[in-house]
């Protein structure tokens, strides 16, 4: 069962443009919502994360927008750049519950290529 | 701090041998896990190691795998007998527990493993 709807599988954009990926969620016992950059040959890295109780997070070029009742959330990739060709993961935290601690949930991926 | 390392980086075998994977978390780091990323899934959540005990092994797809942390610095992911389905890149990830919330997850570069 995928916890987490990612859209869409892949991207292209024109550089100056924005990317926009979207992923969706069922538990609402999800707490916390990563995103994640991965480059060819390497681990994801996080980029951007937002909690539930907030709408909208901004760092630089890359704003989270979330929204609860709808149990969606996006990346926004302002003036996109080459160097942003890369996969995205959306992810989704939740607490584990015997053992304390908690894990991520992640989406299936985006492949997004920036274009000159 | 180097990081998580993973080694080998990339592993060839034949269906039916054993192979073993290695993970060095990042020094202080006492929770660890093991994800497997593939084309068709994306990235699984294997296991989650908090300060050396298995927390949370729901996610290892079999009997044929099984994962060791002997000690905070190093963690093992072993696949006896290996099957081509099992071909995937594998990620090690480690994090800080802190409060019963795990900070943010720092990936190695992964162990691609191919099985013919």
């Amino acid at each position: 069962q995928q916890q987490v709807k990612q859209s869409p599988q892949s991207l292209i954009v024109q550089k100056g443009g924005i990317s926009i990926i979207n992923c969706a969620y069922e538990n609402t016992a999800f707490d916390y919502f990563p995103w994640y950059q991965q480059f060819p040959g390497k681990g994801p890295a996080l980029l951007i994360a937002i909690r539930p109780d907030v709408s909208e997070k901004k760092e630089g070029r890359f704003t989270i927008s979330f929204n609860k009742s709808a149990k969606q959330f996006s990346l926004h990739i302002m003036d996109s750049q080459p160097g942003d060709s890369a996969t995205y993961f959306c992810a989704a935290r939740r607490k584990v519950l015997t053992g304390g601690g908690n894990k991520l949930t992640f989406g299936t991926g985006t492949q997004l290529k920036v274009e000159l | 701090d180097a990081g998580v390392i993973q080694s080998p980086r990339h592993e060839v075998t034949e269906m039916g041998q054993e192979v073993t994977l290695r993970c060095k978390p990042i020094s202080g780091h006492n929770s660890l896990f093991w994800y497997r990323q593939t084309m068709m899934r994306g990235l699984e959540l294997l296991i989650y190691f908090n300060n050396n005990v298995p927390i949370d092994d729901s996610g290892m797809p079999e009997d044929r795998f099984s994962a060791k942390m002997p000690n905070a610095s190093f963690s093992t992911l072993k696949i006896q007998p290996s099957e081509p389905r099992d071909s995937a890149v594998y990620f090690c990830a480690s994090s800080l527990r802190s409060g019963g919330w795990d900070t943010e997850a720092f990936f190695g570069q992964g162990t691609r493993l191919t099985v013919v």
